[in-house]
């Protein structure tokens, strides 16, 4: 049974430019989560996806934009990139309405450099 | 005012023996879930253990314990018997209920533990 996988595990951009991150959620789950981690710091939430829809969102810019598609499977687009935006993209699935005590299970990241 | 705090930026301990990792959190829903991950170089954020706030026993799984006290909203890890494979980044989250029905988790800035043979 697979679990969260992302791709790419590394990219390089420069400034300005644009990105896509891509998540497929474990077998059975059907919510996706997109956390941003700076280096030495924990992971920022930045927004959920159930039923292809963004349900909740972090305080990030409207240059993070998602996407779920039907199979649950879900990306990140970050436009106009900035140097501050280099960290660790990680993606989580999850089955919703499990509660607080529903676990998210993560992927190994995206680790995204902006030159 | 930050939810998750980990006042510990780095902790070393003997292979063997048992170390405690502080988390304190601030919150003031009723219903909240509170979680250890443990990431190694890595990357990949593991589960580690989970305590739900109406939960009556501390947490525990294997050589991992929460160690609970609701009042002083302290939700600490204890890991017995450290092995040098422990040795990783631990990040202490909670997770809060909300009226939309989703969950996102509120992470702390973690602590470095290193296992020494």
């Amino acid at each position: 049974d697979a679990g969260v996988t992302q791709s790419p595990t590394h990219l390089i951009k420069t400034r300005g430019q644009q990105v896509t991150l891509r998540c497929s959620p474990k077998s059975g789950h059907d919510t996706v989560s997109w956390y941003q981690q700076a280096l030495g710091q924990g992971p920022q939430f930045i927004f959920q996806y159930y039923e292809e829809e963004e349900r909740q969102r972090g305080n990030f810019p409207d240059r993070f934009s998602g996407h779920q598609f039907p199979n649950y499977s879900s990306e990140l687009n970050v436009n106009a990139l900035l140097l501050g935006d280099s960290a660790l993209y990680l993606c989580a699935s999850s089955v919703r309405d499990r509660g607080t005590g529903g676990e998210l299970f993560f992927g190994e990241g995206s680790r995204l450099t902006v030159l | 005012a930050q939810k998750i705090t980990q006042t510990q930026p780095g902790m070393f301990v003997q292979e063997k023996e048992a170390v405690t990792l502080d988390c304190t959190y601030d919150t003031s829903d009723p219903s909240y879930g509170l979680f250890w991950y443990k990431q190694p170089s890595s990357g990949e954020m593991i589960f580690l253990i989970y305590q739900g706030s109406y939960d009556q026993q501390n947490a525990t799984e294997g050589r991992y314990s929460l160690n609970f006290q609701k009042a002083r909203k302290s939700a600490n890890l204890v890991i017995s018997a450290s092995q040098l494979g422990d040795s990783a980044m631990y990040f202490c989250a909670m997770r809060e209920s909300s009226g939309a029905g989703s969950y996102q988790l509120t992470f702390g800035k973690g602590t470095k533990l290193s296992v020494i043979p």
